[in-house]
């Protein structure tokens, strides 16, 4: 089975830029997550879909960050404008809608991202 | 709202050596925990889960990790350590019923001399 997909690995870009980044969920998982992992530190989560509903981003930076899931299978998370303190890497995860709280999340490579 | 603490940053130890990895959690209810690995540019994956029943889980990889709900902790062990064990180590734990998301800990990074 193939496992979560994310692109691209790696995006370097200055400051104010914009960056988009993709994941494709491994294939009847309705639910993706993207978490944000600055260096040194644990993931920590920025938003969660089920199919293309938001079920939370309570933790998204709203001013710059926006991510869509518009037919409930791939989705994109974008910064607009970038900022330092933005260079992290970006992981997707996704897992099946039941099955409880014991279900696994599986991730992406992820993309590493450093702002100039 | 839960937590989790890794109080080990940097653990270094020799090929051949058992490892232990500690891991303390804060939750109201009963915990899901979790031990993720993560190698260098790579994404998280799975070692181990607890979720109910024997406290003593069994993992890939022939790790294994023990819940203690009197210590809130999740400790991770290996009896001997391989130099490709080397990697990151994240514990994680579930929030409530619906969402199921994973709070992490802030890692484990694990060296292993030859």
């Amino acid at each position: 089975e193939a496992g979560v997909a994310q692109s691209p690995r790696y995006k370097i870009i200055e400051k104010r830029q914009s960056v988009a980044f993709w994941c494709n969920p491994i294939s009847g998982h309705a639910t993706l997550y993207w978490y944000q992992q600055i260096l040194g530190q644990g993931p920590k989560l920025l938003i969660q879909f089920q199919n293309n509903g938001v079920v939370d981003d309570s933790q998204l930076p709203k001013d710059r960050f926006s991510a869509e899931r518009l037919k409930g299978v791939d989705s994109t998370l974008k910064i607009q404008p970038a900022k330092l303190e933005d260079s992290a890497v970006y992981l997707c995860a996704s897992r099946l809608p039941g099955g409880g709280r014991q279900e696994t999340q599986y991730f992406g490579p992820g993309t590493r991202l450093l702002v100039l | 709202a839960q937590s989790v603490t890794q109080p080990d940053i940097h653990i270094t130890v020799s090929e051949g050596a058992s490892l232990e990895l500690r891991c303390n959690y804060s939750y109201g209810a009963t915990p899901y925990l979790f031990w993720y690995v993560q190698s260098p540019g790579q994404g998280l994956q799975l070692l181990l889960k607890y979720f109910s029943g024997d406290t003593l889980v069994q993992g890939i990889k022939g790790f294994e990790a023990e819940f203690k709900r009197s210590q809130s902790s999740f400790n991770l062990r290996k009896p001997s350590v391989h130099w490709s064990d080397a990697a990151e180590y994240f514990c994680a734990v579930t929030s409530g019923a619906g969402s199921y998301q994973l709070t992490f800990g802030k890692g484990t990074k694990l060296s292993v001399i030859p």
